[in-house]
C-alpha cells in the first residue's frame, strides 16, 4: 500500500486556521486521499476525502497538490474540540480488498 | 441517529478468562470491522465480515475470533486473554468493501483491561 507521512504533532491557537500536511509521494492514480480524526476516548471519525480536486465540507477543506504527492487538511477556525489525532490515509479505488491502514497520524494540540 | 454501538465501554477480565465484546449497528451496512488499538498507537485491523464472509488479517493471532449472527451484530471473542491483549477494541462498518468513496463509521470502542 502507498504510505503517508505526517508530522507527529502540531500546535495551534484557538480560533485560528490550522493546516495539517500529509506527504504521499508514491500515490497511485487510483488512490483517494482520506482524512479521519480521533478525539480522546472516542473512535475515529471520517473528516473528508478527495481524488484530485480540492474539497470542502462542513468540517474542513482538503487541498490537494497538483502532482498529488501531498495534501493539506485545513480547519478554518480551530476550537478546543478539534484537539485530536488526525490520520491521512490512501485508499485504492480499484482494490476490492482495500482496507483502511492507519499510520501514526498527527496529534493536534489547540491552545486556548 | 443511526450509529455503531459498542458495549460495554470498559471491560475487565482475568488473565486467561474468555471474554466477548459486542458491536451493533443501525446503518444496515454490509461490512463490519474489528480493530485493536493499543495505547498511543494507531488502530490495527484484526478482521472483517462482508455479509457472512469472514476475512482474517494474516497477522491476527488465533486467540481472536469473531462471530456475526446477523447484519446488525458482530462479536469479538478473545479465547485466552493475555496481558498484551489489553487495548481499546474498535468496531466499524461500511456499506461496501473496497469502495474507497465510502467512509467507515466507528463506534467509540471497548477498553479491555486484563488482571
Amino acid at each position: 500500500d502507498a504510505k503517508t507521512t505526517q508530522p507527529n504533532s502540531m500546535e495551534s491557537n484557538e480560533e485560528e486556521p490550522v493546516h495539517l500536511p500529509c506527504n504521499h509521494s508514491t500515490i497511485s492514480g487510483t488512490d483517494y486521499i482520506h482524512w479521519y480524526r480521533q478525539l480522546p476516548s472516542q473512535g475515529p471519525e471520517y473528516v473528508i476525502h478527495g481524488l484530485t480536486s480540492n474539497v470542502n465540507n462542513r468540517m474542513a477543506s482538503l487541498a490537494i497538490a497538483e502532482d498529488r504527492k501531498s495534501s493539506t487538511l485545513i480547519l478554518h477556525r480551530a476550537t478546543l474540540r478539534d484537539a485530536a489525532v488526525y490520520y491521512c490515509i490512501l485508499r485504492d479505488e480499484w482494490n476490492r480488498d482495500d482496507k483502511i491502514i492507519f499510520g501514526k497520524g498527527t496529534r493536534l494540540h489547540i491552545l486556548p | 441517529d443511526a450509529m455503531v454501538i459498542q458495549n460495554p465501554r470498559y471491560q475487565v477480565t482475568q488473565f486467561g478468562k474468555p471474554v466477548t465484546l459486542s458491536c451493533s449497528q443501525t446503518l444496515n451496512h454490509n461490512v463490519m470491522y474489528w480493530y485493536q488499538q493499543k495505547s498511543s498507537q494507531a488502530p490495527k485491523l484484526l478482521f472483517h465480515y462482508y455479509d457472512k464472509d469472514f476475512n482474517n488479517e494474516a497477522d491476527t493471532p488465533d486467540n481472536f475470533q469473531s462471530r456475526r449472527p446477523n447484519t446488525s451484530f458482530c462479536f469479538l471473542d478473545i479465547r485466552s486473554p493475555g496481558l498484551g491483549d489489553a487495548a481499546m477494541y474498535l468496531c466499524a462498518t461500511s456499506r461496501d468493501p473496497g469502495d474507497s468513496n465510502q467512509p467507515q463509521h466507528f463506534g467509540d470502542g471497548t477498553r479491555l483491561s486484563i488482571l
